[in-house]
């Protein structure tokens, strides 16, 4: 059973213009996610998270909301980039359940391209 | 200050055989913890170290084990391969091993098992 799920397998947009990729998870006691970008032949590179006591991260072009109720979160990137072309993964935690790195659980992730 | 480091990059293997691939992580931290990347199944938590003792271990057989040295340098060990244990694995570092710091991840070493 999946527990952090991405729906969209890819994702095309225009240079320029917002990226929205989605997230959803199943597991209530997540209270900690995680976005991380990857480049083909590279290790997956962090880029932002958030705490299930906020509903809204940014830094710099990238903002995460997350929406406990539906239980669901989202990555903006605005405004898109060639070089944002990678795909992203998302991941959850039960931090506050004794958690710790090895309790991510990752999405199958969303490959992005942004188109020139 | 280099990054994580896997080796080998590449690594092919007959069915039956055993593999080891190594990580050695970032100066200073003390947390290695491994995945397995596959088309299908994404990224799957292995099992994480730190400070040479076994702290998480995800839903692999036993056939799956790793251990991590004083110097926090971490292998993890496949015995008797698989064709499906064909994958990316990638290892991760940290400073304490906590999600709400930042991992950095190496490059992966990939296995194909034939």
């Amino acid at each position: 059973d999946q527990q952090v799920k991405q729906n969209s397998p890819s994702l095309s947009v225009q240079e320029g213009r917002i990226s929205i990729l989605n997230c959803d998870y199943t597991n209530s006691m997540f209270d900690y996610f995680l976005w991380y970008k990857k480049y083909p032949a590279e290790g997956p590179t962090f880029l932002i998270s958030i705490s299930s006591i906020k509903d809204k991260n940014e830094d710099g072009r990238f903002t995460v909301f997350l929406n406990k109720s539906a239980k669901h979160l989202s990555l903006h990137i605005v405004p898109s980039q060639p070089g944002d072309s990678a795909v992203y993964f998302c991941a959850a935690s039960a931090v506050g359940y004794g958690g710790s790195q090895g309790n991510l659980i990752f999405g199958k992730g969303t490959k992005l391209s942004v188109k020139p | 200050k280099a990054g994580v480091t896997q080796t080998p990059r590449y690594l092919i293997k007959t069915r039956g055989q055993q593999v080891t691939l190594s990580c050695s992580p970032i100066s200073g931290h003390r947390s290695v913890s491994w995945y397995q990347q596959t088309p299908g199944q994404g990224l799957q938590f292995l099992f994480e170290y730190f400070s040479e003792t076994q702290r998480n271990k995800g839903n692999f057989p036993g056939r799956f084990s790793g251990r991590q040295f004083s110097n926090s340098r971490s292998e993890m060990n496949v015995s008797t391969l698989e064709l499906g244990d064909s994958a990316l694995y990638l290892c991760a570092s940290s400073s304490q091993g906590w999600v709400n710091t930042e991992a950095f991840f190496g490059q992966g070493t990939r296995l194909t098992v034939v």
